[in-house]
C-alpha cells in the first residue's frame, strides 16, 4: 500500500466553525507533513511530525492545530479560519532518515466562507 | 533559510521535442532534490530525484542533472508526449531526519500534438 489517504476531499466551513482534516498512511512511515497549496502556487510546508512528535512548525497561526495520535494518523484541527485560508491542504509522509521520497495524499480542498 | 528559484514559469513544446526546466537553490547544505509532477486537481507525484553525491540520474525519458558547485539542477524530458502536460515542481531538502521540502514556483508544461 503506497497510498496516503485524506478525508474529506472537499470541505466548506464558516469562519466560526470547528472542523478537522484527517490523513492516514500504512507504509510504516515515521515522518508526516502538512502542506498548504494555494491556486497556481507550490506547496508550502506547515508542520512536520517525526516519530509522532512535532518537529517543525513553520510559524503557522494557532487557528491551525496539528495532532498525530499514532504513527499512521495525522490530523489538522481548524478553528476560526479566515477566507484567505481557503486552499488545498496536502498531507505527505516519508520514511525517517536521509532524504527519502515524500508521498502526497490527494488533498482536502478547503473553502472558508 | 532555503530558497528555490525555478524557470521558466511556462513552457510550450511540440510533441516529440525536448523540455528543460531549471532550478537554483540557496542553501549549500541541501542534499536532496526531487521533482514532482502535478496534474490539474491531483496530488504532486514524484517523477525523479537526485542526491548530492550523484551528478546525473536518468529514468527512461526523464533525466535530472545536479551541479552542486553552481547550486543548480535541471529536469530534462525527451520525446515529450501530450500526457506530459502538467505543472512540474522542483524542490530542495536539507534536513537529514525528514524532508523539509522547499518547492520552486512551478513550471506549467504544455505539450501540443
Amino acid at each position: 500500500d503506497t497510498e496516503v489517504t485524506q478525508t474529506p476531499k472537499h470541505l466548506v466551513m464558516g469562519m466560526t466553525n470547528k472542523k478537522s482534516l484527517k490523513c492516514e498512511q500504512h507504509m510504516g512511515h515515521r515522518a508526516m507533513y502538512w502542506y498548504k497549496q494555494k491556486a497556481k502556487k507550490p506547496p508550502e510546508l506547515m508542520f512536520v511530525y517525526s516519530y509522532e512528535k512535532l518537529s517543525i512548525n513553520e510559524s503557522v497561526p494557532s487557528r491551525f492545530s496539528p495532532e498525530c495520535p499514532n504513527s499512521s494518523l495525522l490530523n489538522l484541527h481548524l478553528h476560526a479560519l479566515q477566507p484567505e485560508d481557503s486552499a488545498l491542504y496536502l498531507c505527505a509522509s516519508s520514511q525517517s532518515g536521509l532524504n527519502t521520497e515524500a508521498f502526497f495524499g490527494q488533498g482536502t480542498r478547503l473553502t472558508v466562507v | 533559510g532555503e530558497n528555490v528559484e525555478q524557470h521558466p514559469s511556462t513552457l510550450s513544446v511540440q510533441e516529440g521535442d525536448s523540455a528543460v526546466i531549471k532550478c537554483t537553490y540557496s542553501d549549500s547544505a541541501s542534499n536532496y532534490f526531487p521533482w514532482y509532477k502535478q496534474e490539474l486537481g491531483k496530488r504532486p507525484q514524484l517523477i525523479i530525484d537526485i542526491r548530492s553525491n550523484v551528478g546525473e540520474k536518468k529514468d527512461q525519458r526523464i533525466a535530472v542533472t545536479l551541479n552542486k558547485t553552481a547550486k543548480h539542477f535541471s529536469l530534462h524530458i525527451t520525446e515529450t508526449q501530450p500526457e506530459d502536460s502538467a505543472v512540474y515542481f522542483c524542490a530542495a531538502s536539507s534536513n537529514g531526519g525528514y524532508n523539509k521540502l522547499i518547492f520552486g514556483a512551478g513550471t506549467r508544461l504544455a505539450v501540443h500534438p
